[in-house]
Parts: structure tokens; C-alpha cells; sequence
């Protein structure tokens, strides 16, 4: 079975400084992963995704990923956020086109 | 600019009254998704299809709730009664041919 954890519900970070969101997943075989954004009455975006090859992963936004198969985790950073990157993150992790998603994390962006 | 398109955006119904959502999937996406998304459940996958054919439908409520792809270009999912525990966003999302999801912007449903 299939499954992602985002073990934080919301995280409070300042205009400027780093963001690392965690996400840990169960899946039996090599993965799909995919982080998503959602700003409130939007749909899901996607930021990125990895499937094979280069374990950091860079996305849209000023997003990047690294995947860590030891860990089983595919956490999401951004050096320096924006006013504009508060929102709900997903993870997902499938194959086969079937995608589980994490909960979601809350990023409150403080100026 | 591809993109997934859902109509209405916002429906407000009574319960009991039938609910039609409407997804238009990006050209040439062969795999379509109804997800329902609520505080409480947070994301729920409902149904998928690949070619037109329903793949999985296990998360959808079968008595109440049926999801159709009449043609590549349309996905249609009908709530018949409505009840209010149905209220939540309903997304769309089709399948692009590495796997990634691109998702509609939904339609926002209360049930009254």
C-alpha cells in the first residue's frame, strides 16, 4: 500500500528566511513523487516531481526537493520565501498514474 | 496555456435535488480523476479513468454518486440525491504522460 506522511500541519516562517517541509512515504516500489500547492480557492499546482535520476529535484517557484531513499522521505525547500508562497503544500507518491496525498502543510508567511 | 477546465465553479443546491459537475481534461490526456476535498478528509480520490473506461470508482459512494466520460473531451460526475455531508470541492485532474496530475480549479459544492 501507499501512503505519505506530512508530519507538519503548519509552519510559520518569516519573509526571507529558508523553508523545509518534510514528507515521508510508504510505496512498494520505486516512486513517483510530486509536491503540490494549493493557495485558498485554487486548485492543486504542481511545483515538482521526481521519478528517477538526479535526487535533487528543482521545480517552479524557487523550489527544490531532494529524495532520499534511505529515509524514504522527499522533502520540499526554498532558500528565501515570499510573501506570496503562503499556502497548502502536498505530497504525493505513486505509479501508475494512482496518486496518494499527504495531508497537506499550512505555510503562513509573517512579513 | 493547456488547462483543466470545471463548470459550474460554485453550486448551491437543496438536499435531495441532483448536482452535475463538469470537467473539460487537457487535450490529449487519456487519464481523468474526480478527488472531493474537505477539511475533515482532507483529499479522497472518487473515481479515475484511462481511455474513457472507469478504472476504480471504490472511493465514490455507488448509491448516490456515478461518474461518466461520454466522450475524450468531457468527465461529468452526478450526485442524485444530494445530502448535505456532499459538500465539499470537487476536483478534476488529468493525467499527463509522465505520470503528474493537472489539476482543475474545482467546483465548490453546498448542500443546503
Amino acid at each position: 500500500a501507499q501512503s505519505v506522511t506530512q508530519p507538519d500541519i503548519h509552519i510559520t516562517v518569516s519573509e526571507g528566511a529558508s523553508l523545509e517541509l518534510r514528507c515521508n512515504y510508504s510505496y512498494g516500489a520505486t516512486p513517483y513523487l510530486f509536491w503540490y500547492v494549493q493557495s485558498p480557492g485554487q486548485g492543486l499546482q504542481l511545483l515538482l516531481k521526481y521519478f528517477s535520476g538526479d535526487t535533487l529535484v528543482q521545480g517552479i517557484k524557487g523550489f527544490e526537493a531532494e529524495f532520499k531513499r534511505s529515509q524514504s522521505s522527499f522533502n520540499l525547500r526554498k532558500p528565501s520565501v515570499h510573501w506570496s508562497d503562503a499556502a497548502e503544500y502536498f505530497c504525493a507518491v505513486g505509479g501508475d498514474y494512482k496518486l496518494s496525498f499527504g495531508a497537506g502543510t499550512t505555510v503562513t508567511v509573517r512579513a | 496555456d493547456a488547462r483543466v477546465t470545471q463548470t459550474p465553479r460554485h453550486k448551491v443546491t437543496e438536499m435531495g435535488q441532483e448536482v452535475t459537475m463538469r470537467c473539460q481534461p487537457i487535450l490529449g490526456h487519456n487519464t481523468v480523476f474526480w478527488y472531493r476535498q474537505t477539511m475533515m478528509q482532507g483529499l479522497e480520490l472518487l473515481a479515475y479513468f484511462r481511455n474513457r473506461a472507469p478504472l476504480d470508482d471504490s472511493g465514490m459512494p455507488k448509491d448516490r454518486f456515478s461518474a461518466e466520460m461520454p466522450d475524450a473531451t468531457l468527465a461529468t460526475l452526478k450526485i442524485q440525491p444530494s445530502e448535505p455531508r456532499d459538500s465539499a470541492v470537487y476536483f478534476c485532474a488529468s493525467g499527463g504522460p509522465g505520470g503528474e496530475q493537472f489539476f482543475g480549479p474545482g467546483t465548490r459544492l453546498t448542500v443546503l
